[in-house]
């Protein structure tokens, strides 16, 4: 069964370095999120991004984060100057189309960033 | 955004039926109701959706009642394997790109033996 990736499954990084967190989505899948888990805390969405472009973020998407997708597989998150309190399990996910019904994502099993 | 609220916590014992309820009472016509499940350092899982009645698929049950101002998540005959937070989000059709998933803090379903 297709599996949307991540690596690296742990990132330890020191406050205000830059870190890239990748993922590979499911490969026929056309949206792709981000999402972030602060510990004991509630499942958050970062990002949407659809046809090259973002098309939904949130207030906790601001300018010190960035998304790609560089090639035809992988979508990156990118945080450039990281914070304590970027600390958090982040997850990708994916979702096959739009249009009828309310589509099923599928999500990464995450990387875990911690910020020293 | 349609408001959901479900039980911080449940427990239950192997082999047991569990029903997690979820109200929303401000539900939209094109909201749709979805569960997902998420275990420990996993991200979350879809269970299973639904618009109106029931709906059942090889994990779970949805009831809906005709005034779509709750909605009940059945899990038949658990096992240990099934303790997990179980989230009920509400969400209204895709008409475009985006489509994000807004998570409450769920329902911690422990099994027990």
């Amino acid at each position: 069964e297709p599996e949307v990736t991540q690596t690296p499954s742990h990132q330890v990084t020191q406050m205000g370095q830059e870190v890239i967190l990748r993922c590979v989505p499911i490969s026929n899948h056309l949206y792709f999120y981000w999402y972030r888990q602060i510990l004991g805390q509630k499942v958050e969405f970062l990002v949407s991004f659809y046809n090259n472009e973002i098309s939904e973020k949130s207030e906790i998407f601001d300018d010190q984060f960035s998304v790609e997708r560089p090639d035809g597989s992988n979508f990156t998150l990118k945080i450039r100057s990281t914070k304590l309190e970027d600390s958090a399990m982040y997850f990708c996910a994916s979702r096959l189309s739009s249009g009828g019904t309310y589509n099923e994502q599928f999500f990464g099993p995450g990387t875990r960033l911690t910020v020293l | 955004l349609a408001k959901t609220t479900q039980p911080i916590s449940m427990d239950s014992y192997e082999g047991q039926e569990v029903n997690i309820t979820c109200s929303h009472n401000n539900i939209a016509t094109n909201d749709y109701i979805t569960w997902y499940q998420q275990f420990p350092s996993q991200g979350p899982r879809f269970i299973i959706q639904g618009y109106k009645t029931k709906v059942t698929n090889e994990v779970a049950s949805l009831f809906i009642p005709a005034d779509r101002k709750s909605s009940t998540l059945s899990l038949p005959r658990v096992s240990l394997s099934d303790t997990a937070v179980y989230y009920c989000l509400v969400g209204d059709r895709v008409t475009g790109g985006g489509n994000k998933l807004t998570f409450g803090t769920g329902t911690q379903l422990k099994v027990e033996l």
